[in-house]
């Protein structure tokens, strides 16, 4: 069965860096794009990044364009978000989550339990 | 930036049917789906590509996507369908979630 599993949460400071991974079981991580998602307190869904299954194609949204990073070990089935210059805004439960398709059809089939991250000084 | 709307709560009696829209420019011309999200846990996918259910989603689920609005229909609701529902569709390498509709089964 498809299995995420993320990693890497915790409490930072503002301006600290994080990187966050999500293990992938249960499918053919290289075949799919892969999204990370994340949900602040008591608030919605935000996109917050996508990866193409070679990684050749990334996408943000404005929000963390130019701080956070997206990027995939498909020898180790592990997708990654590098986070930099973290503000306390990013405080957020953190998933990564399964394209729908081979090739990418934007919705998300599979979701990890996510990882809090606090930023905090 | 493209922006859907939803309305943030929706109420239900047990076994009547529910409806959820989500509303955008031109919603139609682009694939719309739906999660569940239940407190504490993550989101689910129940309907995807405007109208389709993935397998374990039971049948009281649908979905529909026309103009400016997509609909998420629940039919016979059932207590274990209160929870918070989001739409979610892609525009312009980005992807849009609704804010949310908290769906009480009174």
């Amino acid at each position: 069965q498809v299995q995420l599993v993320e990693s890497g949460g915790g409490v930072v400071q503002p301006g600290r860096s994080l990187r966050l991974s999500c293990a992938a079981s249960g499918f053919t991580f290289s075949s799919y794009g892969m999204h990370w998602v994340r949900q602040g307190p008591g608030k919605g869904l935000e996109w917050v990044a996508f990866i193409s299954y070679d990684g050749s194609n990334k996408y943000y949204a404005d929000s963390v364009k130019g701080r956070f990073t997206i990027s995939r070990d498909n020898f180790k089935n592990t997708l990654y978000l590098q986070m930099n210059s973290l503000r306390a805004e990013d405080t957020a439960v953190f998933y990564c989550a399964k394209d729908g398709t081979v090739g990418a059809s934007y919705h998300f089939d599979y979701w990890g339990q996510g990882t809090l991250v606090t930023v905090s000084s | 930036s493209y922006e859907l709307t939803q309305p943030p709560s929706v109420s239900v009696s047990p076994g009547q049917t529910a409806s959820i829209t989500c509303s955008g420019d031109k919603l139609g011309d682009k694939y719309a789906c739906w999660y569940q999200q239940k407190p504490g846990q993550s989101p689910v996918l129940v309907i995807y590509q405007d109208s389709k259910r993935p397998s374990g989603i039971p049948e009281r689920f649908s979905g529909s996507n026309s103009a400016n609005t997509a609909t998420l229909t629940i039919s016979g609701t059932q207590a274990m369908d209160e929870a918070d529902y989001y739409c979610q569709a892609w525009d312009s390498s980005t992807v849009i979630f609704g804010g949310g509709t908290k769906l009480a089964v009174l």
